[in-house]
Parts: C-alpha cells; sequence; structure tokens
C-alpha cells in the first residue's frame, strides 16, 4: 500500500534556525513527489514537484530533496512568514490522485 | 496563473439537507478532484473527474456523489449532509498528463 509519512508533526524554529522536514514514503513506482504549503483556513500552494532520486529544487529560503525512500524540505533561515503547514505527496505510476501524508506545522518566531 | 475557485469559503446546513458545493477552473485541465480535509486525517480523496461525465471513487466516497456537465466545473453533493461530514472541502485540478495539482482556497463547512 501506498504511504507517505512526515515528520515531526510539528516544529518550533527561532528566525534565522535553518532545519529540514522529512517526508518518507513507499510507493509502486514513483511517478512524482510534492511538496505543498498550506496555511490556516486556506487551500495548500504548490512549492515544488521532484521526479527521481538525487533531484533537488530551490524557491527563496526553501530547498527540496528526493531520495529512493525519503524526501527533505530545508528551510535556511527562516523567518515568521515561512510558518504554515507543510504538505508531501507522491503519485504512482499507476494512479491520477495524489496521497498525502499528514503534514509539518513549522512556527517560526522572531 | 492557476485559478481554482471554490462557491463558499463557510457554510452552516442542518443535518439531513441536501448541500452543494461548487469549483470552477480557468486553466482547461481535464482532471478535478475533491478532497476533505480533518485534523489529524491529512487529505483525503472523496472522488475525481478525468472528463466530463466521468467519474472515479476515491477512498471515502460514501455519502457523496459528485456532477461534471462542463469541463471546468465539478461540483460535490452532499444528499443528507450529517454531522460527521463537517470538514474543510478542497477542489483542485490538473492537467490530463500532468501530476500537479493546484487547490482553491476551500470551503469550510459545518453541519448542525
Amino acid at each position: 500500500e501506498d504511504q507517505v509519512t512526515q515528520s515531526p508533526e510539528a516544529l518550533r524554529l527561532q528566525e534565522g534556525e535553518s532545519s529540514s522536514l522529512n517526508c518518507s514514503y513507499t510507493v509502486s513506482g514513483l511517478r512524482g513527489l510534492f511538496w505543498y504549503r498550506q496555511d490556516p483556513g486556506k487551500g495548500p500552494e504548490f512549492l515544488f514537484t521532484l521526479y527521481s532520486a538525487g533531484e533537488e529544487k530551490e524557491k527563496e529560503r526553501l530547498k527540496a530533496t528526493l531520495t529512493k525512500k525519503e524526501s527533505f524540505l530545508h528551510i535556511t533561515a527562516p523567518k515568521p512568514e515561512d510558518s504554515a503547514t507543510y504538505l508531501c505527496a507522491v503519485q504512482n505510476q499507476a494512479g491520477t490522485a495524489l496521497i498525502f501524508g499528514k503534514g509539518t506545522t513549522l512556527s517560526v518566531s522572531s | 496563473d492557476v485559478k481554482v475557485t471554490q462557491s463558499s469559503r463557510y457554510l452552516v446546513k442542518r443535518t439531513g439537507e441536501k448541500v452543494f458545493l461548487e469549483c470552477v477552473q480557468d486553466m482547461d485541465h481535464e482532471n478535478m478532484f475533491w478532497y476533505r480535509q480533518d485534523p489529524g486525517l491529512g487529505l483525503r480523496l472523496i472522488y475525481f473527474s478525468y472528463d466530463v461525465k466521468m467519474k472515479e471513487k476515491g477512498d471515502i466516497p460514501e455519502g457523496y456523489s459528485v456532477s461534471r456537465e462542463k469541463k471546468e466545473r465539478f461540483s460535490l453533493i452532499l444528499e443528507s449532509a450529517s454531522t460527521n461530514q463537517t470538514s474543510m472541502y478542497l477542489c483542485a485540478s490538473s492537467l490530463a498528463g500532468g501530476e500537479t495539482q493546484y487547490f482553491g482556497p476551500g470551503t469550510r463547512l459545518l453541519v448542525l
């Protein structure tokens, strides 16, 4: 069964304190791994798609990496506006639907 | 920019009422999806559609139905709302061969 596990569930950082969020997955043939950001009471906002092990993508203070079993979302020198829930999802070769993890809620304080 | 809109941000309904949630996308996407999101459970797929008048059940279709009469519009119907359907409902769309799904702002539904 395809599955996505995100850790930690919650993470508190000080402004400028870099860290990483983890997304472990098992999937029957990875078609893509996705990262989304979700602010409270809003819909998820697309961040990145990764397709193969070794791939990396960056956007401002965020960098996503992918191995054969997990993905990391690295946050460098975070700011309070980076506070949100970060969702990871995978899509297998056979399917159209995404399988989501439960998310990591990040709080960055100044 | 992809734009997915949902008809209501907040809805309050009574148990037993028939509820319609509407979703419209403006990017000519073939695929459309309905999810619900609950604390501790994450996003769960209710139904999706890969073409007009086509639909596929997701992981939790019980108590729901859908309608897709036009390519840009996908409706979620709660035939007889129950309190356990109180949730955040999210619509998404994607291209037929594309993987990335783009989400709407969500509808927070409270069933009393």
